[in-house]
């Protein structure tokens, strides 16, 4: 089994719509991280999170909102999909005492 | 704002060519991290660097971390079919890693 999960794996949906996006992660981590990838621009991070309540702001939080529910799992909520939120979600896990992280294999969100 | 700029950012090459892929900041990074990332999948990491000067050879894939650790470069000898993905570089810096835009590269058999 993959060590870090992510739900759905593609998603369409419309403007105005509320999204979730899940990540669970088996490998006991306590930090996790979303993502956002778009062509061109590599990924930019959205928000993270070292502990179950520690929320941070990334780059490009505005939109956006998390939630840690436990130390293995993090969701992102689009409260309101726009258009420009179309693009490829990556959720990450990592240590405590090291830099690595463990991506899960993305959601690919449309926004129409 | 840190900043890592990746060159080129498309490579095409023929399987048994050589090639290097750059990655630059005019920002210091306390680690530095190259990453591949495949069609439908997350980006799978390939090697951290730390050591300003540090070499790194993984098979036929050398990495180096520059000096004063603002640069680091991607080598790749004999390149194959398989080596086809896209290369992220990422500096790490307050607990955070700050990505490239990524080199996609494809290896022609």
């Amino acid at each position: 089994d993959a060590d870090v999960t992510q739900t759905p794996r593609n998603r369409i949906t419309k403007t105005g719509k509320r999204i979730m996006l899940e990540c669970s992660q088996t490998k006991g981590h306590d930090r996790m991280y979303w993502y956002r990838q778009d062509p061109g621009l590599g990924l930019r991070l959205i928000y993270y999170s070292f502990d179950v309540k520690d929320i941070n702001k990334g780059e490009i939080s505005d939109g956006y909102s998390v939630s840690r529910q436990a130390q293995a799992k993090f969701s992102l909520s689009l409260e309101s999909a726009i258009p420009n939120q179309t693009a490829l979600y990556f959720c990450a896990s990592g240590m405590d005492d090291a830099d690595t992280q463990y991506f899960g294999p993305g959601t690919r969100l449309t926004v129409l | 704002t840190q900043l890592l700029e990746q060159s080129p950012q498309f490579l095409s090459i023929q399987e048994g060519e050589n090639l290097t892929v750059y990655c630059n900041s005019s920002s210091v990074f306390s680690s530095l991290q190259w990453y591949r990332q495949e069609p439908g999948e997350g980006p799978v990491l390939l090697v951290t660097v730390v050591t300003g000067g540090e070499v790194k050879k993984l098979k036929r894939l050398t990495f180096q971390f520059g000096d004063a650790r603002k640069d680091s470069s991607l080598h790749i000898t004999a390149a194959q079919p398989g080596d086809t993905g896209l290369y992220l570089c990422a500096g790490e810096g307050s607990y955070k890693l700050i990505f490239g835009s990524g080199t996609r590269l494809l290896v022609r058999p």
